[in-house]
């Protein structure tokens, strides 16, 4: 059965704090993902990687940095935690596009983030 | 990729058949069709994909339009388990991003 783990289901967390969100896969997946999602707004991306060391700006990267130094292993990093970082994080993975037109993305269960 | 619209919400009655809009009248040739749906408290997941012609699965169909502008999903019996936001996504061949939207909430009723 494939899986995307992340670390916490709920993390509280306050101002100014640095905050580590981890995922792991355990599908040799090239791609890696971090979304955020708020009502209302969907889910919106905010970095994603397609290899090692690799990482690309999603829509929303401010206030955010990544890291990926293993393939399975994808971390968002929150530098200085703020109260409109309040928000729900999912991470996914998928094969590298091109190597199958299905690129099917699996999500971990999401971390809910909270920021006092 | 090309944007999609979807309507905010809709509701169903259990074991009736729902068929989920989508418009995308800036798709490209190679642009695929993809739906997620994600169920309360729950990541998203892969529900069905296609390029021109119909699909089916064992979850849904999916009902691509002629001139590839808008497509479909059909539910054909709604279950109380059905109840989840709908997400219609294009992408690419060489895309690996996704942009999901806001979706579509589905509401079955009993």
């Amino acid at each position: 059965d494939v899986k995307v783990t992340q670390s916490s289901r709920y993390l509280v967390k306050r101002t100014g704090e640095k905050v580590f969100l981890e995922c792991v896969q355990d599908m040799d997946h090239e791609n890696m993902f971090w979304y955020r999602q708020d009502p209302g707004l969907g889910l919106r991306l905010i970095y994603f990687s397609y290899d090692v060391k690799m990482k690309e700006k999603g829509d929303i990267p401010e206030g955010y940095s990544v890291s990926r130094e293993k393939k399975e292993r994808f971390s968002l990093i929150l530098e200085s935690a703020s109260t409109n970082q309040t928000s729900m994080y999912l991470c996914a993975s998928s094969q590298l596009a091109g190597v199958s037109q299905f690129n099917e993305q699996f999500f971990g269960p999401g971390t809910r983030l909270t920021v006092l | 990729d090309a944007k999609t619209t979807q309507p905010n919400s809709m509701e169903s009655n259990e074991e009736e058949p729902v068929h989920l809009p989508c418009n995308h009248s800036t798709i490209s040739g190679t642009d695929y069709i993809h739906w997620y749906r994600q169920l309360p408290s729950q990541g998203p997941e892969y529900v069905i994909h296609g390029l021109t012609s119909n699909v089916n699965n064992r979850m849904a169909s999916l009902a691509i339009a002629e001139d590839r502008k808008s497509s479909t999903l059909i539910l054909h019996r709604a279950t109380l388990r059905d109840a989840a936001v709908y997400y219609c996504i294009l992408t690419g061949l060489t895309g690996n991003q996704f942009y999901f939207g806001t979706g579509t909430s589905l509401t079955v009723i009993p």
